[in-house]
């Protein structure tokens, strides 16, 4: 099945500070989303972004299909930014479309 | 975006018992699905459940030890059944809207199995 990497799996930053994570996947793929998840477990999508580029205030995202690599990047984060970020890529398995779940990247934003 | 619901939020549940989770959305749609995410871990998906038909099963999950009910478009059910410390997970409900392709999910029931 189609595999997916996320880098950094740790980040910590100081408030202010910027940073850019990053998912690679093994197969082309039609549905790419970001999502964050807080520290109490709730996960919010970011971004539904199968290819090109995204803002959403602080936030964007760009996705390079040809390339099979998606970026996240976070501007002057807070210390609300802080959870884990997924990256996750729709397979076709079994006649079955569902989403793959990167291991995530714990950031950590201090104050 | 859809709302999703979740009951219970949390629970401890006793070894060999069963635990029933309720997934309530706020509109209809097909494909609701179930994840498991383990303590610390990524999210790994249960099974899809669309209304009117048999659950599908991922690899490692099966009916008689995580029965789906999908009673109508808007409501879901998993149970965990004869619960064992290793079943101690958050279980998360899921759905994709089909214009936009997003997939948006519940709070989250937090189980522990003593």
């Amino acid at each position: 099945g189609i595999q997916v990497e996320q880098s950094p799996p740790d980040l910590i930053l100081q408030e202010g500070a910027n940073s850019t994570l990053r998912c690679n996947f093994s197969d082309s793929v039609n549905n790419l989303q970001w999502f964050h998840q807080n520290p109490w477990g709730q996960l919010i999508n970011l971004f539904y972004i199968p290819s090109g580029t995204k803002q959403n205030g602080r936030l964007s995202a760009t996705t390079v299909a040809t390339e099979r690599y998606s970026l996240l990047y976070i501007s002057s984060s807070q210390t609300t930014d802080s959870g884990v970020y997924f990256c996750a890529v729709e397979s076709w398995e079994g006649g079955s479309e569902k989403l793959v779940f990167g291991k995530g990247t714990k950031l950590t934003v201090n104050p | 975006s859809a709302v999703i619901s979740q009951k219970p939020s949390r629970d401890i549940c006793q070894r060999g018992t069963s635990l029933t989770i309720q997934c309530q959305v706020d509109s209809q749609v097909t494909m609701m699905f179930w994840y498991r995410q383990q303590p610390g871990q990524s999210l790994t998906l249960i099974a899809t459940a669309n209304q009117g038909s048999e659950a599908t099963y991922e690899s490692g999950f099966v009916i008689d030890k995580f029965p789906i009910s999908r009673p109508n478009l808007t409501f879901s059910t998993l149970t965990v059944s004869n619960m064992s410390p290793e079943d101690s997970s958050i279980y998360l409900c899921s759905v994709r809207d089909v214009y936009t392709d997003t997939q948006y999910f519940g709070p989250g029931t937090r189980l522990t199995v003593l």
